[in-house]
């Protein structure tokens, strides 16, 4: 199946520090979602975005929606050890019930 | 709000046996629902979408046959795998849409781990 491109794919990172992952598609998207998996559990929802240029904060998380619509961004300032996990993004185009997801970038922080 | 859940949490079955699983939206009506299988290290692959009241629609490449999905009320879809082999074990993941527009967010179960002997 279609999957869009996650970059990067894996991240080690000192505790406090920010971190940057981003989601590439050569598809245009109407909505960004972006979630945090922890290993053996369901994905759990951090954002969701719904408009292009659209900004959006979660506490320590902020997510972008990118202006071509074809991609997308989150960040995470301060890290703490609890980040850890598997963060993955997913986009719908218009018209579609479904989500293509993306890659995955597993983030490791390390105290 | 928006609670999903999925039993079982873990199987373990013979080969040739099926197995069914279920996906409860717990606090919402789920109108569309939606079955991933995703294998160790990798990402979410979607399996089909389930409409309430409605026949399955499958992605491709995924036998209808063998992954038989029922969506019979508003808050339950179950999905039973047939004449399970070993290459069938995975992690199954349901997801549950409060909506039926492609805006609307998706809402993860737990999970299930299938193992087939």
């Amino acid at each position: 199946g279609q999957q869009l491109n996650q970059s990067p794919q894996s991240m080690f990172i000192q505790e406090g520090e920010d971190v940057s992952m981003n989601c590439t598609s050569s598809s245009i998207f109407n909505t960004w979602l972006w979630y945090k998996q922890d290993p053996g559990e369901g994905p759990v929802l951090l954002i969701a975005l719904y408009k292009a240029g659209e900004l959006t904060s979660n506490g320590r998380l902020t997510a972008q929606f990118g202006i071509t619509r074809k991609d997308s961004f989150l960040n995470i300032s301060a890290s703490i050890p609890s980040d850890v996990g598997i963060y993955f993004c997913a986009g719908s185009t218009s018209g579609t019930y479904k989500y293509i997801f993306g890659t995955g970038t597993r983030l490791k922080v390390l105290a | 709000g928006a609670v999903v859940s999925q039993h079982p949490s873990w199987v373990i079955c013979k080969s040739g046996t099926s197995v069914k699983i279920e996906c409860r939206s717990l606090d919402f009506q789920a109108t569309t629902m939606f079955w991933y299988r995703q294998f160790p290290k990798q990402s979410l692959m979607l399996m089909a979408t389930s409409n309430e009241g409605s026949k399955a629609t499958y992605e491709q490449g995924v036998e209808k046959d063998k992954f038989l999905i029922n969506h019979a009320s508003l808050t339950l879809s179950t999905l039973t795998v047939t004449s399970a082999h070993p290459e069938d074990s995975s992690f199954y993941i349901c997801s549950a849409s409060p909506g039926t527009s492609g805006t609307d967010t998706q809402y993860f179960g737990p999970g299930t781990r299938l193992t087939v002997l």
